[in-house]
């Protein structure tokens, strides 16, 4: 079965600073897909980004960014001058691509906190 | 274009008891998937509905049930309720069976078994 282990329960960042989340997966699958979601207090989950295992180039939205190691089974969240608003839960999630459906397998969580 | 509508937002319900939860996927999207978020468990899937059909099942008992109409729109059903199942309930939405199109959550209803 896929697990997915995000090993930082908390973590904070000074406003303007980075931080990176790290992430890993345990899967025998070549071709699968991942994703962050934030999930600030009003509870919607929210998309970050995602990434296709098979492409290589590792993907960015604006300010955020991701580390992709396949071999490592490595996925790390990456935000850059961070906001106040970037404070929330940030989950990791797995996804199988093929025809097995959309189930998504996340990881347990990190707690961002964002000091000014 | 709305967003996934989950309703209500706030339940509290006796041990014992059944409820039923709702859920607006987006206009199009055909795929809608429940989760269970905990603070023990983290987030667990429960079940994926496709065109009507459940696709995918979580390890959860059988007293969790859901389905979903031909116009997309899901519930999910809690038999017996008991303290255990107090959690927050999410549902996700997608336009395709497969591929890298990602979920869209709703707020999610928050269960309280008393």
């Amino acid at each position: 079965a896929q697990t997915v282990t995000q090993s930082q329960p908390e973590m904070s960042v000074q406003e303007a600073e980075t931080v990176t989340l790290s992430c890993t997966y345990d899967t025998s699958e070549s071709d699968y897909y991942l994703f962050w979601y934030k999930q600030p207090p009003s509870r919607q989950m929210i998309l970050v980004i995602r990434q296709e295992a098979y492409k290589q180039q590792n993907a960015t939205e604006n300010r955020f960014s991701v580390n992709f190691q396949k071999a490592a089974k490595s996925f790390s969240l990456k935000i850059s001058d961070s906001q106040l608003g970037d404070a929330a839960m940030y989950f990791c999630a797995y996804r199988f691509p093929n025809n097995a459906g959309n189930m998504l397998t996340f990881g347990g969580g990190t707690r961002l906190m964002v000091k000014p | 274009k709305a967003g996934v509508t989950q309703t209500p937002r706030y339940l509290i319900k006796t041990r014992g008891q059944q409820v039923t939860l709702s859920c607006s996927p987006i206009s199009g999207h055909r795929s809608v998937s429940w989760y269970q978020q905990t603070p023990g468990q983290g987030l667990q899937f429960l079940f994926e509905y496709f065109s009507e059909t459940q696709r995918n099942k979580g390890n959860f008992p059988g007293r969790f049930s859901g389905r979903q109409f031909s116009n997309s729109r899901s519930e999910m059903n809690v038999s017996t309720l008991e303290l255990g199942d107090s959690a927050l309930y999410l549902c996700a939405s997608t336009p395709y069976g497969t591929g890298i199109s990602p979920l869209h959550f709703g707020n999610g209803t928050r269960l309280t078994v008393t």
